[in-house]
């Protein structure tokens, strides 16, 4: 099955910071990548997937990733981030028929 | 609005105590999901079905059951609930090209 990585577990910017919020996985085949995003007391919103074609895909809200296929990461980047992107970041894989979820990355966007 | 709706939004059991929860999606989604989120660990899928009258396990499906009996129902059941199944639980259904989830249950066992 498909597994994961998050590795930042927390970030703190400042509004206007750019960011970048790494995720890795590991599957043998041929994969759907995803970012989602939980704002406070809320469910998971859809930011961004990528199935196929051109590696950089753009999301909602200013969102966008990059597909690495040799290095198995699929990282979120925003150019400049907003108090309202403050939210946790979860980054899925779809392989076979489920979606696994890596243990996510809380943002914190300071004013 | 169409979407994935859980019941209920809030329980809270007594060790021992069993309950079903409900996820009803009107999409007509083959897929359909359900996950537990603790903090620090994300989303951990429990069970998932990829069509009515079938069920096939996740990464942690210990403590639960499900039934897929309508394609637009997915139920969890906990026969005998534990602390350790405190969580908030999401449904979610969708195909391929992503999910719909739900607002969450957010169940506490004592």
């Amino acid at each position: 099955a498909q597994s994961v990585s998050q590795h930042n577990h927390h970030v703190i910017l400042s509004e206007a910071a750019s960011l970048e919020l790494g995720c890795n996985y590991s599957y043998g085949g041929t994969v759907n990548l995803f970012w989602y995003v939980q704002y406070p007391g809320q469910h998971l919103q859809l930011l961004l997937k990528y199935f196929s074609g051109d590696p950089l895909v753009k999301g909602i809200k200013g969102f966008e990733a990059e597909f690495i296929k040799s290095k198995f990461s699929f990282n979120l980047r925003k150019p400049s981030v907003q108090w309202s992107d403050t939210a946790e970041y979860f980054c899925a894989v779809r392989g076979n028929n489920d979606m696994r979820f890596g243990a996510g990355t809380r943002l914190t966007v300071k004013p | 609005n169409a979407g994935v709706t859980q019941t209920p939004k809030f329980r809270v059991l007594k060790t021992g105590q069993s309950m079903t929860l409900l996820c009803a999606q009107d999409m007509n989604h083959e897929y359909m999901y359900w996950y537990r989120q603790d903090p620090g660990m994300g989303l951990r899928l429990i069970h998932y079905s990829v069509g009515e009258g079938t069920t096939a396990k996740g990464e942690v499906p210990d403590g639960y059951n499900v039934s897929r009996l309508k394609k637009q129902n997915f139920l969890l059941g906990l026969e005998s609930a534990a602390p350790s199944q405190t969580s908030v639980y999401f449904c979610a259904s969708g195909q391929i090209y992503g999910y719909t989830f739900g607002s969450g249950t957010r169940l506490t066992v004592v």
